[in-house]
């Protein structure tokens, strides 16, 4: 299994202004990957994660509004920039380790 | 592409009585399939998983689930709910690009 930690657990932020998120995993892991989960919805990937090359984002994300580092295969952060109340959201990362999804805690954004 | 779909946004059921709780997923290799719940103000937790082998899966908290490959179909259920139940709960397809597709999720609601 995995441990992961985020930082911060949650967040009150002023429109326009930009959030880091960070991310620490207790083992090596190839992949890690950030999740959205807006009020009363599911979650929806950002994107993943690389180690050593850029993020690959889906669908509807841009490395503008959502630039990812992962500097080592322990850590990764995530920025959300000039954000908007529509920001307001859960943020979780989460790792894959044999077959199965592990999540952190997740940071609760609100955007005021 | 894979896709999940959970039948029903919300499930309303009076304590003691049981429930299902409904998913299907689309895929065209085989998939893991899993059932995470979310408390109120809390982080995915796993319930169970079907990763092979025998299609009733048991998990956490008494519920169950059965894989039906025939139907694509990955139900929970449980013979007597709790007000404690009460939560959100997404089933998942883990894909072959280690990432997790969510269904919508369904709020079970359990009533006195």
């Amino acid at each position: 299994s995995a441990v992961i930690s985020q930082k911060p657990s949650r967040d009150i932020c002023q429109r326009g202004t930009s959030l880091t998120i960070q991310c620490q995993v207790d083992s090596q892991v190839t992949m890690m990957f950030w999740y959205r989960q807006q009020p009363g919805q599911s979650l929806t990937l950002i994107a993943t994660a690389n180690q050593g090359s850029e993020a690959t984002y889906e669908s509807g994300f841009v490395i503008d509004k959502f630039p990812i580092s992962r500097p080592n295969l322990t850590f990764s952060t995530l920025t959300v920039s000039n954000m908007s109340p529509e920001d307001s959201s859960i943020y979780l990362c989460s790792v894959p380790m044999n077959t199965e999804a592990f999540f952190g805690q997740g940071t609760r954004l609100t955007v005021v | 592409a894979q896709s999940v779909t959970q039948l029903d946004s919300q499930v309303p059921v009076f304590e003691e009585a049981p429930v299902e709780l409904r998913c299907n997923y689309s895929s065209s290799v085989s998939v893991y399939l899993f059932w995470y719940v979310q408390y109120p103000n809390q982080g995915l937790q796993l319930l169970l998983k079907y990763l092979s082998g025998s299609t009733l899966v048991k998990g956490i908290n008494g519920f169950e689930a059965e894989f039906n490959k025939s139907q694509t179909s990955f139900h929970l259920r449980k013979p007597s709910v709790h007000i404690s139940d009460t939560a959100e709960y997404f089933c998942a397809v883990y894909t072959g690009g280690f990432k997790t597709i969510f269904g919508a999720g369904t709020r079970l609601f359990v009533k006195a």
